[in-house]
């Protein structure tokens, strides 16, 4: 079953404005990661949270967990048209060696 | 630069042929994954092996085998696909599930074999 659920599905901003992607999840999770995937190539790992972290830096990338809720956000600022992409959180179970991909957020950045 | 290498970037077989993918890693990693992806959809995991024993097939049909020839290596064969089989089929590589059952950590992917079953 497809653990993650992400919104919103598209998003269309202006260069150096800031993109906002959420994503919730079902169950219990020892981490969520974000990765980004350019058109037709492959994933490309952003971050990882740990189920016991609320905020995580890197970059212009900020992303916060909130287990209570079961959701994470991934905020990039200062957006540029390289940022263009899909990005994908995942979630790892507990104990598990599967990670799980949720729906993706389709992110345009128009110069 | 990606670090897992895989090939071929693209195949094209009909329903009757048997063909590869492969992919290779020189990280280190112990644990190597396949997921199908298709247009517009997350990946799906096929399928993880840990220390080259095969951990994890998520119900995967038996035209889809795969193999860990050693610990830098993984191959998915192909045999009697269908149509909709195309997909590009992406393999991983990571360190094994992290100590204390604290679960998977970074993956790091290939660019993928784009797979066309005619």
């Amino acid at each position: 079953s497809q653990q993650g659920e992400e919104d919103p599905q598209a998003l269309s901003i202006q260069e150096g404005e800031n993109a906002t992607m959420n994503c919730s999840y079902k169950t219990s999770i020892n981490n969520l990661q974000w990765y980004r995937q350019n058109s037709g190539r492959g994933l490309v790992h952003l971050i990882l949270i740990r189920s016991n972290e609320r905020e995580k830096h890197s970059g212009r990338l900020r992303v916060t967990l909130d287990t209570s809720k079961k959701s994470s956000s991934l905020l990039i600022t200062a957006s540029r048209a390289a940022d263009t992409a899909s990005y994908f959180c995942a979630t790892g179970a507990l104990g598990g060696s599967r990670l799980t991909f949720g729906e993706g957020t389709q992110l345009t950045v128009n110069p | 630069d990606t670090e897992v290498t895989q090939t071929p970037k693209h195949l094209v077989m009909g329903m009757t042929n048997k063909k590869s993918l492969k992919c290779e890693q020189h990280m280190g990693h112990r644990a190597m994954y396949w997921y199908k992806q298709k247009a517009k959809k997350p990946p799906e995991l096929m399928f993880v092996y840990s220390y080259e024993k095969l951990s994890i097939n998520e119900s995967v049909p038996s035209r889809f085998s795969p193999e860990c020839p050693n610990s830098s290596l993984l191959n998915l064969h192909l045999h009697a696909l269908q149509p909709e089989d195309s997909a590009l089929y992406l393999c991983a590589s990571s360190q094994p599930g992290l100590a204390g059952g604290r679960g998977t950590g970074e993956l790091f992917f290939g660019e993928g074999s784009r797979l066309t079953v005619l």
